[in-house]
């Protein structure tokens, strides 16, 4: 099984749709959690961090559940410009490393 | 503020060829970090550090070396390039730890090996 698993997608969604990707981690130990976005033939950039009690940031939510080890990450209003691959991010407790997934696509259809 | 920068942007190397690509940062971080992503794949970590004169080995550092004398450089050298080399290395810095947690990346660098 893999460390860190996402469905590579692609998700096609019109302008506007709400869109949601989850992520699994098998590591129980692991400690803090990211989504990134890459867009084609760029670096990965930092979306934002998931933190226990979930978090918001303008059309983006990020929930953690660790009972079920997964991070999700829902995007409301869809635009053309969210096209990009989401590379979800975690990183066990006492280590320094980052696992990375192989991310999920996706494009926004105008 | 440059954040990350890497060098050279692209390269083509013929199979034995050595090179290093060049990592520097300068947010003062002391944790950076080499990575390699193929085609459809996620990035496997190559080698990292925690500060100057620190390193250890990810999970992919077979055919690579890595040196860290100053907190801002952080060198990729490759000894006796092969084709399984191809790809696209990204080298990564940042704080570790509490809400400050994250990584910035540079711009990566496409090698190939023919």
């Amino acid at each position: 099984r893999k460390e860190v698993e996402q469905d590579p997608g692609p998700f096609n969604v019109p302008e506007g749709a709400t869109v949601a990707f989850n992520c699994t981690y098998s590591n129980s130990a692991s400690q803090s959690f990211f989504w990134y976005r890459q867009d084609c033939r760029k670096e990965p950039k930092l979306l934002m961090s998931v933190y226990s009690s979930g978090n918001e940031d303008g059309r983006f939510t990020a929930q953690l559940n660790r009972a079920s080890q997964y991070i999700s990450l829902l995007i409301r209003d869809s635009k053309l410009s969210d096209s990009a691959t989401y590379l979800c991010v975690v990183k066990p407790s006492g280590t320094y490393k980052y696992i990375f997934g192989t991310g999920t696509r996706l494009k926004v259809l105008a | 503020n440059a954040g990350v920068t890497q060098t050279p942007k692209f390269r083509i190397l013929k199979i034995g060829q050595s090179m290093t690509l060049q990592c520097t940062q300068d947010m003062n971080h002391n944790y950076m970090y080499w990575y390699r992503q193929d085609p459809g794949m996620g990035l496997k970590l190559i080698y990292y550090s925690v500060g100057a004169g620190i390193t250890d080995k990810g999970e992919v550092p077979n055919g690579y070396n890595v040196s860290r004398s100053t907190t801002e450089d952080f060198p990729l050298r490759l000894e006796l390039a092969a084709p399984s080399q191809t790809s696209v290395y990204f080298c990564a810095s940042g704080l570790a730890g509490g809400r400050a947690d994250t990584q910035y990346f540079g711009p990566g660098t496409r090698l190939t090996v023919l």
